[in-house]
Formats: C-alpha cells, sequence, structure tokens
C-alpha cells in the first residue's frame, strides 16, 4: 500500500523568504510519480509539480522545484521567494505504477502554509 | 487552456435524497476520477474509470455510488441515498498523465 506523510500541519514565513515543505513517501512500486497541489481558500485544487521516480534531474516550474531523495523516499516542496498569494494549503500525493492505466492519487494530510507580510 | 468543469458548485440536499453530481473532463483525457474531502481532511480517493468502465475503487464507494459516461463529454457521480457522513467537496480529475482537477462540488446534505 502506498502512504503519504506530512509532517508539518501549518508553516508561518515571511513573504520573499523561500520555504520547504516535507512529503515522506513509501511504496512496494518500483515505477510511481509524485504531485504536488495547492489549494487556496476557495477550495480548488491546482497542479504544481510533478516527479517520476525514474527522472534523473528534480522537476522545477517557476518559482516551484522539488527536491527529490529517493534513497529517502522524499518529495519536498521548494517554494522561492514566497508571495502573499501563496498562502494556501499545499497537498503532496503519489500515484503507483505508470503501466496500470487509471490510477488513483494518494494524498498526505497537507500542510497549511501562511505568508506573512 | 483547457480545464475539468464541474456542476454544480454548491448541492444542498436532504438526507435520503439522490444526488448526481456533474463533470466534464479535459477532451482528449482518457481516464477519469472522483475524490472527496470532507471539511479540514485529505482528500481521498473514490473511483477511477477508462475505457467506459471502473478501473478501481476505494472502501468508500459502496452500492450507493455509482458514476457513468452517458455521452462522450460528461462525466457524472450519483449518490443513490444520501447520509449526512456524505457531505463534504467532490473532486473530478481527469487525466492523460498528469491528473487535473475540477473546481469540486460542496455537497451538504441536511
Amino acid at each position: 500500500a502506498q502512504k503519504i506523510t506530512q509532517t508539518q500541519p501549518g508553516m508561518f514565513v515571511q513573504e520573499k523568504e523561500a520555504v520547504t515543505l516535507d512529503c515522506t513517501y513509501d511504496t512496494s512500486d518500483q515505477s510511481y510519480g509524485l504531485f504536488w497541489y495547492k489549494q487556496p481558500s476557495s477550495g480548488e485544487m491546482i497542479f504544481l509539480i510533478y516527479q517520476g521516480s525514474y527522472d534523473e534531474q528534480n522537476a522545477t516550474e517557476g518559482r516551484y522545484s522539488l527536491n527529490f531523495q529517493k534513497a529517502r523516499k522524499s518529495a519536498n516542496l521548494v517554494i522561492s521567494a514566497s508571495q502573499l498569494g501563496d498562502s494556501a494549503m499545499y497537498f503532496c500525493a503519489m500515484r503507483g505504477s505508470l503501466i496500470q492505466g487509471a490510477q488513483k492519487l494518494v494524498f498526505g494530510q497537507g500542510t497549511r502554509l501562511t505568508i506573512n507580510p | 487552456e483547457p480545464e475539468v468543469t464541474q456542476t454544480p458548485s454548491h448541492q444542498v440536499t436532504q438526507m435520503g435524497q439522490e444526488v448526481i453530481l456533474r463533470c466534464v473532463p479535459i477532451s482528449n483525457h482518457l481516464y477519469f476520477y472522483w475524490y472527496r474531502q470532507i471539511l479540514g481532511q485529505k482528500v481521498e480517493f473514490l473511483v477511477s474509470f477508462y475505457n467506459n468502465e471502473i478501473s478501481e475503487k476505494s472502501e468508500i464507494f459502496d452500492d450507493q455510488f455509482s458514476v457513468e459516461r452517458p455521452d462522450g463529454s460528461n462525466f457524472t457521480l450519483k449518490i443513490r441515498s444520501t447520509k449526512l457522513e456524505d457531505s463534504a467537496m467532490y473532486f473530478c480529475a481527469s487525466s492523460r498523465g498528469e491528473q487535473y482537477f475540477g473546481p469540486g462540488t460542496r455537497l451538504t446534505v441536511t
């Protein structure tokens, strides 16, 4: 069974600082995918970044990067130069083997990030 | 940019009533999903759908739930006899690779 653990229920950072949101995972699959989603107070789920288990380089998307450490089974999200609009709930999620077609996402409990001006 | 849409955005229903939540996935996506999120909790998988049949379902997805793709564009979730504990945000998602989520339908059962 797959499991995602996010150990930080809440994070508070000053605007313009970088922030790292922790995510560890557990799976027996050799091939898997890791995702981060942002959920603002309005409730929608916004896809941020994806990392495949065989990707050799860490994924980056603008101010978002994923610090993927396979041996440690961690996939931390790094947000550089944080902005007030980054205040939201952030979920780490995992998808299992890519060869099995439709694959459910397993989510962590989430981290509520608050950016202070 | 293509997006997943869901209707209604908010549904209030009485316990025991049937509800149908509607989704229009991204047009070239092949896989479709429903998830739910009880207020303040994590997002939970309900069901995945591919090639006009259920690929996988969770233990939450019991006999009161059903899904259908009645035409080439819509994907629906039906809850036959709603319970108070069905109150949640229901998300539809679609994918070819990464999953893209709709804005959600907030279901309130009274």
